[in-house]
């Protein structure tokens, strides 16, 4: 079956600084998305990539979509307090159904 | 808009029993999938529901069941409670079939401690 793994596990930042983490899917992908959980919260909806090569931002975050529809990342500029969480990648296969998940990257922030 | 909310959000169970979760999905969204999320890990996918009949199941047991309702509200059954599942379960709301091509809305969760 289908895996998504993301890279790294544990992201642990400078505020003010930069960072990146990556998402990898074993199969092709029809979209990827992207969520957010807090500690102690839910996941919470940060963005859909569809098309190939896509790159998309909000704000300080800028999530790309690889040419391959195999592989996304997430981009955080100027790291704040309130970027502390988990982010979760999910990807949907071409010929599945569901979102499958990532196991995520762990931000913690130092003041 | 209402958002998915789910009940119970925390229960303490012992190994043996049956547990029965509800969510109900947002307004307007006719698809709930229940996932699970053990402690560190990402959302495993139970199963979904759409139009009221089980239309996808991941790799869980028989004894993980559900039901969806005509308004759309969903349960999940939980029978023969193992350690194991002990987690957070989450309920997503969405639009059509396909789950996974539309946004899920999520629940806050029932947590699940068995002991």
């Amino acid at each position: 079956g289908q895996q998504v793994m993301q890279i790294p596990q544990y992201q642990h930042v400078q505020e003010g600084e930069d960072f990146t983490t990556y998402c990898n899917s074993s199969t092709t992908l029809s979209n990827i998305q992207w969520y957010k959980q807090r500690p102690g919260g839910h996941p919470v909806f940060l963005i859909q990539l569809v098309k190939s090569g896509e790159v998309k931002k909000q704000k300080r975050l800028t999530f790309q979509f690889g040419e391959a529809k195999k592989n996304s990342s997430l981009h955080i500029t100027a790291t704040q307090t309130t970027d502390v969480g988990t982010y979760f990648c999910a990807g949907l296969s071409l010929n599945d159904y569901k979102l499958s998940f990532g196991a995520g990257t762990t931000v913690t922030v130092r003041a | 808009e209402t958002g998915v909310t789910q009940s119970p959000t925390h229960l303490i169970k012992t190994r043996g029993q049956q547990v029965t979760l509800r969510c109900s999905s947002q307004s307007g969204h006719n698809t709930v999938s229940w996932y699970q999320q053990a402690l560190g890990q990402g959302p495993q996918f139970i199963f979904q529901y759409y139009r009221e009949e089980e239309n996808g199941r991941g790799n869980f047991p028989p004894r993980f069941s559900g039901l969806q309702f005509p308004n759309y509200s969903s349960e999940l059954n939980v029978n023969a409670l193992e350690l194991d599942d002990s987690a957070l379960y989450l309920c997503a709301s969405s639009s059509g079939r396909r789950s996974g091509a539309n946004v899920l809305t999520f629940g806050a969760g029932s947590r699940l401690t068995v002991l």
